[in-house]
C-alpha cells in the first residue's frame, strides 16, 4: 500500500564508512527526488531522474551518487561519509509533466554519522 | 533563484480555532506553483494543499484553504476547527513551471503548530 518507501529509516553509521539509501515507488511516477532535511528542518533539493535520467544535480558533492535502475526506483549512494552529512533524507516522486499535482514524499531515512 | 519566507517560527492555536500561517515568495516567474506541506513528529511530509498561480480562486480542501495574493507575493493556509492532529511542523513550497521534467520544489523554513486542547 505504501507509496513511495524508503529503506532504511534510520542509518547510524561511523565517518569514513559508504552507505546506501534505497527508494521504491508504486504511484506510476516517472520523476524521482532526493531532499536533504538538515538539523534546523530546512529541505533542500539534491537530485531528480526522470525515467532514469539525471536532470537536476543541485551541487551536491560528488560523494553522493544516485542511481536509477528504473523509473520506480532511485537509490542514493554515498562514499567516505562525513559529520556533515547527518540529516533526514527524503525521496519523493512526481508526473514530470503534471507538476501542479505536486510531490509525494517517502518516510524519510534518518542518517547519523558518528 | 526564488525564494520563499516563512517568518513566523511557530504558532500556537486552541482546539476547534482557527489559525492562519503566512509565507511570501519572491519569484520573476509568471507561471508556478505553490503548496502547503505538513511535518508532524512521524516526519512523514504530507501534501495539504495546493494553489496554481494562474488560478485566480483560492484552493480549499476541507478544513484548510489558502488565501492566495499574487501581487502580493503572499500564500497564507488558513486551517479551520484546528484539531490535535493537526499539530506539525508547516512548510510552504514554490515550484516554478518548466515544460520539461526538470521541477523542484523550493521550501520555507517552516512554521511549527502546536493545537492545544
Amino acid at each position: 500500500d505504501t507509496a513511495v518507501s524508503q529503506t532504511p529509516k534510520y542509518l547510524v553509521t561511523q565517518m569514513g564508512n559508504d552507505k546506501s539509501i534505497k527508494c521504491e515507488q508504486n504511484l506510476g511516477h516517472d520523476t524521482m527526488y532526493w531532499y536533504k532535511q538538515d538539523s534546523k528542518k530546512f529541505l533542500k533539493i539534491m537530485f531528480s531522474y526522470n525515467n532514469k535520467e539525471l536532470i537536476i544535480n543541485e551541487t551536491v558533492p560528488n560523494r553522493f551518487s544516485p542511481k536509477s535502475p528504473d523509473k520506480a526506483h532511485l537509490n542514493l549512494h554515498i562514499n567516505s561519509l562525513e559529520l556533515g552529512d547527518s540529516a533526514v533524507y527524503f525521496c519523493a516522486s512526481s508526473y514530470g509533466h503534471s507538476q501542479q499535482i505536486g510531490q509525494y514524499f517517502g518516510p524519510g531515512t534518518r542518517l547519523t554519522v558518528l | 533563484a526564488q525564494t520563499v519566507t516563512q517568518s513566523q517560527p511557530e504558532m500556537s492555536v486552541q482546539e476547534a480555532e482557527t489559525v492562519t500561517l503566512s509565507c511570501t515568495y519572491d519569484t520573476s516567474e509568471n507561471n508556478y506553483y505553490l503548496f502547503w506541506y505538513k511535518q508532524p513528529p512521524s516526519r512523514q511530509m504530507i501534501l495539504v494543499i495546493r494553489q496554481e498561480a494562474y488560478k485566480q480562486q483560492n484552493a480549499t480542501e476541507n478544513r484548510f484553504s489558502v488565501n492566495f495574493q499574487k501581487a502580493a507575493k503572499s500564500f497564507s493556509l488558513k486551517i479551520s476547527d484546528s484539531q490535535l492532529g493537526d499539530t506539525a511542523m508547516y512548510f510552504c513550497a514554490f515550484m516554478k513551471h518548466t515544460t520539461g521534467a526538470n521541477s523542484k520544489l523550493t521550501f520555507g523554513k517552516g512554521i511549527t503548530l502546536s493545537v492545544r486542547p
